[in-house]
């Protein structure tokens, strides 16, 4: 069974940093892998996919790296501002690409 | 197209009704997921189906809650006998299967508050 795990669990940050979110996952037989990003009470808003075949995928300030062999996923966030404070949700899909499987997500505040 | 589409938004029902949550996908998505969120959880997998075909539900997924496409389009998720452990987000996402760039968009989410 698939786990994943995001570390931290929460960040606070001032404005300008970079910063690095972290995912581990415990089956690395996975199809393709996305992160997403979460406003409170709303739902979830697709950031970046990376295929099976890739190692990273970048979109604007994010990048997101993949390590299939060691079950390792982060994302970059460069130059980070107020409006990206919202939770970051890692989600391997599974290798039959019929369910994406989350960890509890990182909640990140960017503090003006 | 302008994405996946749930109704209603928000949902307040007494214990023991039964209710029914609706999602739209993205028009060319032959597949549709169904999860649930609690507070401060990440979602965790309900179902999902290929076209009208059901191919996989979780455990989370009792007997009380029934899903259905029936012309391969829209779904529906209804809970019968609601209880306040039902409490929760409900997420509709789709995709397009079999693609090696396959990726889920989901829905704003139904939220369910059994009282």
């Amino acid at each position: 069974k698939q786990e994943v795990t995001q570390i931290p669990a929460a960040l606070s940050v001032p404005e300008g940093e970079n910063l690095v979110l972290n995912c581990s996952f415990t089956d690395s037989a996975i199809y393709n892998l996305q992160w997403f990003r979460q406003d409170p009470g709303k739902g979830l808003t697709s950031l970046l996919l990376i295929q099976s075949s890739q190692r990273e995928q970048t979109s604007g300030r994010l990048n997101a790296s993949l390590d299939k062999s060691s079950g390792r996923s982060t994302l970059y966030i460069a130059a980070s501002q107020p409006g990206d404070s919202a939770t970051y949700l890692c989600a391997p899909w599974d290798s039959s690409a019929s369910k994406i499987i989350f960890g509890s997500g990182t909640r990140l505040s960017i503090r003006p | 197209d302008t994405g996946v589409s749930q109704d209603p938004r928000h949902k307040i029902t007494k214990r023991g009704q039964n209710v029914t949550f609706r999602c739209d996908p993205i028009s060319e998505h032959n597949r549709l997921y169904w999860y649930r969120q609690t507070l401060g959880q990440g979602p965790e997998f309900l179902t999902y189906f290929q076209n009208e075909a059901q191919l996989e539900k979780s455990r989370l997924l009792s007997d009380r809650f029934s899903a259905e496409r029936p012309k391969g389009s829209f779904s529906t998720l209804e809970i019968q006998r609601t209880e306040q452990g039902d409490s929760a987000m409900y997420l509709c996402a789709s995709s397009f299967g079999g693609a090696v760039d396959t990726e889920a968009f989901f829905g704003q989410g139904t939220r369910l508050t059994v009282v």
